[in-house]
């Protein structure tokens, strides 16, 4: 079964930081990985993906993601925080090796929340 | 604008009542799922259908229901069932023929209380 760990409830960090905010996975086949961030009573909206062969990727708002195979991690991460940054993030990923109906059901981390300190 | 939209955003609910929440896409897209936000436990799959007339169970699909008779909409009847029914639901869509790393697009949720 395919997994997601946030291993942190909660990121605080001051504005002009870089941020990291933390990933990990588990699957049976090569991982399809997403991060998504929500505001407060909001959908949520899609920042970037992991696309194979590619262990850095660059998404909206100038995140991007760090893919380590061999920790099963995909780290979101960005230079310089700021305080609009400051919102709930989810990881998410589909594995390769589920078949038929629930191929392409993706399933989240349980979020870390953001905060970007003036 | 493409998208999905889900109504009500605000939904209260009494005891012992069915309510049904709208979601409709016009992205096209063949797959549409619905989720329960809960505080500290993210998004849990209740239901999900990946051609008309066809949909399948996810992990907490007790005390809910669901129906796919166009590929636009996708509702979601929370019954009397469901016994803590109070949480955030939001419905999301992807495309089923760029491959898997295609990203599922969400709607803006509605919040259900029960009073």
């Amino acid at each position: 079964a395919q997994s997601v760990a946030q291993p942190e409830d909660q990121v605080n960090v001051a504005e002009g930081n870089p941020l990291t905010v933390k990933c990990t996975y588990s699957v049976s086949g090569n991982p399809y990985l997403f991060w998504y961030v929500q505001y407060p009573n909001r959908g949520l909206q899609f920042l970037l993906k992991y696309i194979t062969g590619d262990n850095l990727v660059k998404g909206s708002y100038g995140f991007e993601a760090e893919f380590n195979k061999s920790q099963t991690s995909f780290h979101l991460k960005k230079p310089s925080a700021l305080v609009s940054d400051s919102a709930l993030y989810f990881c998410a990923v589909r594995d390769e090796r589920i078949l038929g109906a629930g191929s392409y059901q993706l399933t989240f981390g349980k979020g870390t929340k953001l905060s970007v300190i003036p | 604008d493409g998208g999905i939209t889900q109504s009500p955003k605000y939904l209260f609910r009494k005891e012992g009542q069915n309510v049904t929440l709208s979601c409709e896409q016009n992205l096209n897209h063949d797959a549409m799922y619905w989720y329960r936000q809960d505080p500290g436990q993210g998004l849990r799959l209740i239901y999900y259908s990946q051609i008309v007339n066809d949909f399948q169970k996810g992990d907490i699909a007790e005390g809910y229901s669901v129906s796919r008779e166009k590929k636009e909409s996708f509702p979601l009847t929370v019954t009397s069932a469901q016994k803590n029914p109070t949480a955030f639901y939001l419905c999301a869509s992807t495309r089923l023929d760029l491959g898997m790393n295609t990203e599922a697009f969400f709607g803006q949720g509605t919040r259900l209380t029960v009073v």
